[in-house]
């Protein structure tokens, strides 16, 4: 299995809803990511784990917060975001952290109205 | 800061042509350099790496070369085909760093 899988891959909320992002990875991988993507722009890094620990966090808003519950999975809950939050959410992993050989998964398209 | 600078697109190509994509770089001590693409509705995926000067990168076709002299890590392919429509994505790692740094990305449409 060399795949990160990521659900759900579209998700719909409003400004006062609750939500959870979930990525799964089955290949031993010890270093887990969170990008956020905005329409035509490069990923931007959000948050970095590194063996179920956070490591990075790149300045992002308390209404994003990470969660990492053993080495496969990794979660994102997201409550009061803003329409600006819009944007395609993607996971990625890799077997060590600093190993430089990143896998993605698909992406959750999140829209905020 | 460590930062990616590649050529704005989209680039429009006919089946068979020569593509570049320019990329160049900007990092204290000597990065890895890589080329990532994505599909359609996909996530992003490793296309070629290298981690020091004048090393090349190739798969599918595709090749790169660390080009320390011009901070430089142009993407090439003799021959493009339809499936190779994608955003091309340059992007960089410094030493005992876990951020990875993209270029803003290129759009490649390749025509029958």
């Amino acid at each position: 299995d060399t795949e990160v899988t990521q659900t759900p891959k579209h998700l719909v909320m409003g400004m006062t809803n609750k939500k959870s992002l979930k990525c799964e990875q089955h290949m031993g991988h010890r270093a887990m990511y969170w990008y956020k993507q905005k329409a035509k722009k490069p990923p931007e890094l959000m948050f970095v784990y590194s063996y179920e620990k956070l490591s990075i966090n790149e300045s992002v808003p308390s209404r994003f917060s990470p969660e990492c519950p053993n080495s496969s999975l990794l979660n994102l809950h997201l409550h009061a975001l803003q329409p600006e939050d819009s944007a395609l959410y993607l996971c990625a992993s890799s077997l060590q952290p600093g190993v430089e050989k990143l896998f993605f998964g698909s992406g959750t398209q999140l829209s905020v109205l | 800061g460590d930062s990616v600078t590649q050529m704005e697109g989209p680039v429009t190509l006919s089946e068979e042509a020569f593509l570049t994509i320019n990329c160049t770089y900007t990092a204290t001590g000597y990065p890895s350099l890589f080329w990532y693409v994505q599909y359609p509705g996909e996530g992003l995926q490793l296309l070629l790496k290298a981690t020091k000067a004048d090393d090349k990168g190739s798969n599918k076709g595709f090749e790169a070369t660390y080009r320390k002299e011009t901070t430089s890590f142009h993407l090439e392919k003799g021959s493009v085909q339809v499936s190779d429509s994608a955003v091309y994505f340059c992007a960089l790692k410094a030493q005992g760093n876990n951020d990875m740094r993209f270029g803003a990305g290129t759009r490649l449409t390749v025509k029958p």
